[in-house]
């Protein structure tokens, strides 16, 4: 069965805190992606990935860093989390035809509260 | 660049009825894809049924169906016989082909549905 595993379902951290968000599929596949869901505003890409130590700049990459050292495992780091970084945050990730599928593959989801 | 727009936020509809939620976009490439993805409470956001735009033929899975209106842009979701396990929110999505450009999907906003026993 496809998976794709975020490792914390919610987190509360401090302003100015550092935080790893981590993202585990067990599928193989080549791209991986960091979305951000707000209410009212759908999903918004901050960054993917189509290869081990690649990276792309999605809509909205500012204050955030991403990090794939493993085919499996892609990171979304907060440098310094800010209260406007509130937000639920998904992992997806998909196979090498994705271009013409535009099918992901979607984690349940990090629910980030920083006060 | 792309927009994707569902103009109703909430819905709800009656167990076993059929609803339709709305979808329009707006893009000035001819050939395209558009996506019907799923996110039920809780849980996982799923791949719910996908258009391709040289296609006339309107996509159908099971329960779910499109109308497919290219002219107008237009890209509705019907769900016939719905059941509880319909409540969800729905994305609609738009994705344009390899070669044109960036090929990511653009997310609507999403249309919260409710089906009430």
């Amino acid at each position: 069965d496809v998976k794709v595993t975020q490792s914390s379902r919610y987190l509360v951290k401090r302003t100015g805190e550092k935080v790893f968000l981590e993202c585990v599929q067990d599928m193989d596949h080549e791209n991986m992606f960091w979305y951000r869901q707000d209410p009212g505003l759908g999903l918004r890409l901050i960054y993917f990935s189509y290869d081990v130590k690649m990276k792309e700049k999605g809509d909205i990459p500012e204050g955030y860093s991403v990090s794939r050292e493993k085919k499996e495992r892609f990171s979304l780091i907060l440098e310094s989390a800010s209260t406007n970084q509130t937000s639920m945050y998904l992992c997806a990730s998909s196979a090498a035809d994705y271009a013409n599928t535009g099918e992901l593959f979607f984690g349940e989801g990090s629910r980030l509260t920083v006060l | 660049a792309q927009t994707v727009t569902q103009s109703q936020p909430e819905m709800s509809v009656q167990e076993a009825e059929t609803v339709t939620l709305s979808c329009t976009y707006d893009t000035s490439e001819n050939n395209y894809y558009l996506f019907w993805y799923k996110q039920p409470p809780s849980r996982q956001m799923i791949l719910v049924i996908r258009q391709e735009a040289y296609k006339q033929q309107n996509a159908t899975e099971n329960r779910f169906s499109v109308n497919f209106q290219k002219a107008a842009k237009s890209f509705s979701l019907k769900i016939s016989d719905s059941q509880l396990g319909d409540t969800a929110m729905y994305f609609c999505a738009f994705m344009s082909p390899p070669g044109a450009g960036s090929y990511q999907l653009t997310f609507g906003k999403g249309t919260k549905l409710s089906v009430i026993p």
